[in-house]
């Protein structure tokens, strides 16, 4: 059972676009949720994080939004260049155990100049 | 740079002999932890550290694959008879709150 959907699986944006992509999970002791950018042949880099108890954080070009009681959130990335094209990966966990990352399936971004 | 550093990049095995890959995480981390992905898919968690107490293990980490964490400091991960099927990148991760921090991996291909 995939405890985190991700979608869409593949993302084509032009240069400035605003993608979207969206991730829903269904353990409501999840109380931690960070996204992850990844380029081919390299490790996740953490790009922004938020917790249950803010419905949006921004970190420069990065916004994500949080509807705790549907239980999905969402990335933002504002005015979308070439260099973020990548592999975006949801992940959830529950803090003060172990705190190990149950990630969703990744969506590939291709911004086009 | 004090990043999450893991040891080869690359790996090319034939089946069933023995692989060995070394972590090292940023130093101040006291949590480590290891996960598989492969190609097309989200990285999946094999086991995770506390300093040098091994305090969890998925269902993933067969008899096969065992890791280690001498002192609490890097951690190794060790694949003995190994299959085509455990060719993927294992990446390592550190943490010292919740913040995860991932090393650049190490891709393994077994043939």
């Amino acid at each position: 059972q995939q405890q985190v959907k991700q979608s869409p699986q593949s993302l084509i944006v032009q240069k400035g676009g605003i993608p979207i992509i969206n991730c829903a999970y269904e353990n409501t002791a999840f109380d931690y949720f960070p996204w992850y950018q990844q380029f081919p042949g390299k490790g996740p880099a953490l790009l922004i994080a938020i917790r249950p108890d803010v419905s949006e954080k921004k970190e420069g070009r990065f916004t994500i939004s949080f509807n705790k009681s549907a239980k999905q959130f969402s990335l933002h990335i504002m005015d979308s260049q070439p260099g973020d094209s990548a592999t975006y990966f949801c992940a959830v966990t529950t803090t003060g155990g172990s705190e190990k990352l149950v990630f969703g399936k990744g969506t590939k971004l291709t911004v086009n100049p | 740079d004090t990043g999450v550093s893991q040891n080869p990049r690359h790996k090319i095995t034939k089946r069933g002999q023995n692989v060995t890959f070394r972590c090292d995480p940023i130093s101040e981390h006291n949590r480590l932890y290891w996960y598989r992905q492969t190609l097309g898919q989200g990285p999946e968690f094999l086991t995770y550290f506390q300093n040098e107490a091994q305090l969890e293990k998925s269902r993933l980490l067969s008899d096969r694959f065992s890791a280690e964490r001498p002192k609490g400091s890097f951690s190794t991960l060790e694949i003995q008879r190994t299959e085509q099927g455990d060719s993927a990148m294992y990446l390592c991760a550190s943490s010292q709150t919740t913040e995860a921090f991932f090393g650049q991996g190490t891709r393994l291909t077994v043939v």
